[in-house]
């Protein structure tokens, strides 16, 4: 199954709100989740079941969608969300993920 | 709260075989999967595979001719073994724990592995 992640890379300011939307190839209900990824680090379980934050995980971070489109919202953007988000299916295996979003400072 | 951390060689000679193991500390490794996720440089997370504490495992078949995951449980630890690297098997490698649904909620802190002479 094949996610494709648009934009690839973002540019956005310290407050502003940003969505970042991951397609499916085909449908895969609500099994998608998001991670957060910054340099040199690794990745981050933020959302899963398309829409469940996880413990821990700012509610700034919102996550929708079913079938093939996705969404992640992170509203009022903060100095430490600037990263990169992968989207992942886990409907099929192998599990695959998205291609990434760079999110950087404007 | 749980942690992973990977160890093994950096380097690896092309046709060599890559052996990695992840130790698993502050949880049981019972209940859940235990994943390797590879990171070539600047592209994206690619899943290599995962295995249970009973040993059922599960690859990538586009991986799957050439790897091998283990798991030793009296030290909770998992292994990765790739047979006949080449340089597209240059990356990061991560070992993670799969809560079972394939969502991956802890992760290790990642190794580089460079396939080189």
């Amino acid at each position: 199954i094949q996610l494709t992640q648009s934009p690839s890379s973002l540019s956005a300011s310290v407050g502003d709100r940003v969505t970042i939307t991951c397609r499916a190839s085909q449908d895969i209900k609500k099994f998608l989740a998001w991670y957060q990824q910054r340099p040199g680090k690794a990745p981050k379980l933020l959302i899963s079941s398309a829409s469940t934050l996880q413990s821990g995980v700012s509610s700034r971070f919102s996550g929708s969608g079913s079938g093939t489109d996705f969404t992640l919202t992170i509203g009022s953007l903060q100095p430490e969300d600037f990263a990169t988000y992968y989207c992942q299916q886990v409907n099929g295996f192998p599990y695959t993920f998205g291609q990434g979003t760079k999110l950087d400072i404007k | 709260q749980v942690q992973l951390q990977e160890s093994g060689p950096g380097l690896v000679k092309p046709s060599e075989t890559l052996s990695l193991t992840c130790t698993v500390s502050g949880d049981s490794m019972r209940t859940y999967y235990w994943s390797w996720i590879r990171q070539p440089p600047g592209k994206a997370l690619e899943l290599i595979g995962y295995i249970s504490y009973s040993g059922r495992t599960n690859y990538n078949p586009s991986l799957k001719s050439r790897v091998t995951i283990s798991v030793d449980t009296s030290n909770s630890q998992f292994s990765l073994t790739v047979k006949s690297v080449v340089a597209a098997d240059t990356g990061m490698y991560f070992c993670a724990r799969d809560d079972t649904v394939g969502y991956f909620d802890s992760w290790g802190q990642g190794l580089l592995v460079t396939v080189s002479s």
